[in-house]
């Protein structure tokens, strides 16, 4: 069973608007949400995170929403540029700490067109 | 990806045939991870090392085997390769005091 669901598998958007990554997530033990971007032939780099404990955390152009209730976060990336475009992966953290194992979705590929 | 190195880059494998996988990180962390990334999947983790000399297996270990010999290296053997472990697979480091993972840079395995 899927832990960590990323249903969109593609989103395209126009440079300037805003991008809507989604994720949904099954375990309400998690206590950590990541986002990593992926370009290919590279590995993945982290993007950002948000606790259990918080609904919103911002960086620049990226903000990661946490709505609990719903198990869903979101990923918006504004405004968007062609450089953004990627895949992108949510991850949850199991028992964080010592181990620091993360549970990923399956990934959606971002296209900005110029 | 500084700090985690992974060889080979790419590697052709008929089945059957073993290979080994490595990872070597400079980072002096304690917990590394094999993951493997295939379309559709995201990234499944295989085995993951706590610390030097303890393993433990992650969501899809069966056909691998590990072993973290020391601190730096953490390497990935497949004893008889098959099809389904045509693969990217990507070595990471988990950086204490903070919650993410550091990736490498990945092997990208095909097996005929």
């Amino acid at each position: 069973d899927q832990q960590v669901k990323q249903n969109s598998p593609s989103l395209s958007v126009q440079e300037g608007r805003i991008s809507i990554l989604n994720c949904d997530y099954t375990n309400s033990m998690f206590d950590y949400f990541l986002w990593y971007k992926k370009y290919p032939a590279e590995g993945p780099t982290f993007l950002i995170s948000i606790s259990s404990i918080k609904d919103k955390n911002e960086d620049g152009r990226f903000t990661v929403f946490l709505n609990k209730s719903a198990k869903h976060l979101s990923l918006h990336i504004v405004p968007s540029q062609p450089g953004d475009s990627a895949v992108y992966f949510c991850a949850a953290s199991v028992g964080s700490g010592n181990t620091g194992k993360l549970i990923f979705g399956q990934g959606t590929t971002l296209q900005v067109k110029p | 990806n500084a700090g985690v190195t992974q060889t080979p880059k790419f590697q052709v494998l008929k089945t059957g045939q073993s290979m080994t996988l490595q990872c070597a990180q400079d980072m002096n962390h304690n917990s590394m991870y094999w993951y493997r990334q295939d379309p559709g999947m995201g990234l499944r983790l295989i085995y993951y090392s706590a610390s030097e000399g303890t393993t433990d297996k992650g969501e899809v270990p069966n056909g691998y085997n590990v072993s973290r010999l020391n601190k730096r290296e953490f390497s990935l053997r497949l004893e008889s390769a098959a099809p389904s472990q045509t693969s990217v697979y990507f070595c990471a480091i988990f950086l204490a005091g903070s919650i993410e993972q550091f990736f490498g840079p990945g092997t990208r395995l095909t097996v005929l």
